[in-house]
């Protein structure tokens, strides 16, 4: 099993592009979630989902979108960056809410 | 809304040492997570507590919750330098998994 797979590991973007982060896991996990982590700080959920075809918004939504067209896949996509949104992207994924959550290696994300 | 505390946040001891880290959090919730995180690296989880009164032990730490009071502690006993780590506890604010960070506690222990 290769866990949950986070590409690309790092990107520098100009502000107004348009990007999507991807985050693909082998687990057959139900549950899956988006995070930025910024320097000294803890997580704060972006977006999270509770099977295919269901998502919602957790802390820090706007700005990104998410959708999940299959159990495995659930790509970030960020619409038009803004230099806020330089971060550390971390997707992790769960079998259910009692199992602990298995992360993936991040995403280090510039935005000039 | 949900506001989670961890305390302290920075905490250096020496190894051989116990020590107590604090999680609070505001609202109700019967599920509280533990992870650690070396520097520049992801996140392991290392507790998921489920009840009220919940203790879970691996190795050298233990975790426990109180959902009554609101607080959870993760105990650590004896410390050794591999321990040294930024340890984040997390709250499930909806019962999906919707998670809700502390703002860590950097641990450093010293020989």
């Amino acid at each position: 099993n290769a866990g949950v797979t986070q590409t690309p590991k790092f990107q520098v973007l100009k502000t107004g592009q348009s990007m999507t982060l991807q985050c693909a896991q082998d687990m057959n996990h139900e549950y899956m979630s988006w995070y930025r982590q910024d320097p000294g700080m803890g997580l704060r959920l972006i977006h999270y989902s509770v099977g295919a075809g269901i998502t919602d918004q957790g802390e820090v939504p706007n700005g990104y979108n998410v959708s999940r067209s299959t159990t495995e896949d659930f790509p970030l996509r960020l619409l038009s960056a803004a230099p806020s949104q330089t971060s550390v992207y971390f997707c992790a994924s769960s079998t259910s809410p009692d199992q602990p959550q298995h992360f993936g290696d991040g995403t280090r994300l510039s935005i000039l | 809304e949900l506001k989670v505390e961890q305390n302290p946040l920075f905490l250096s001891m020496q190894e051989g040492k116990n020590y107590t880290i604090y999680c609070n959090y505001s609202t109700t919730s019967d599920r509280l997570y533990w992870y650690r995180q070396d520097p520049g690296k992801s996140l392991e989880s290392l507790f998921v507590l489920l009840s009220n009164g919940a203790v879970k032990q691996e190795g050298r730490l233990m975790a426990s919750l109180d959902t009554k009071a609101r607080l959870s502690t993760l105990h650590i006993t004896a410390a050794v330098h591999d321990l040294s780590a930024t340890y984040f506890c997390a709250v499930d604010l909806k019962g999906a998994q919707k998670l809700v960070f502390g703002q860590g506690t950097r641990l450093t222990i010293n020989p």
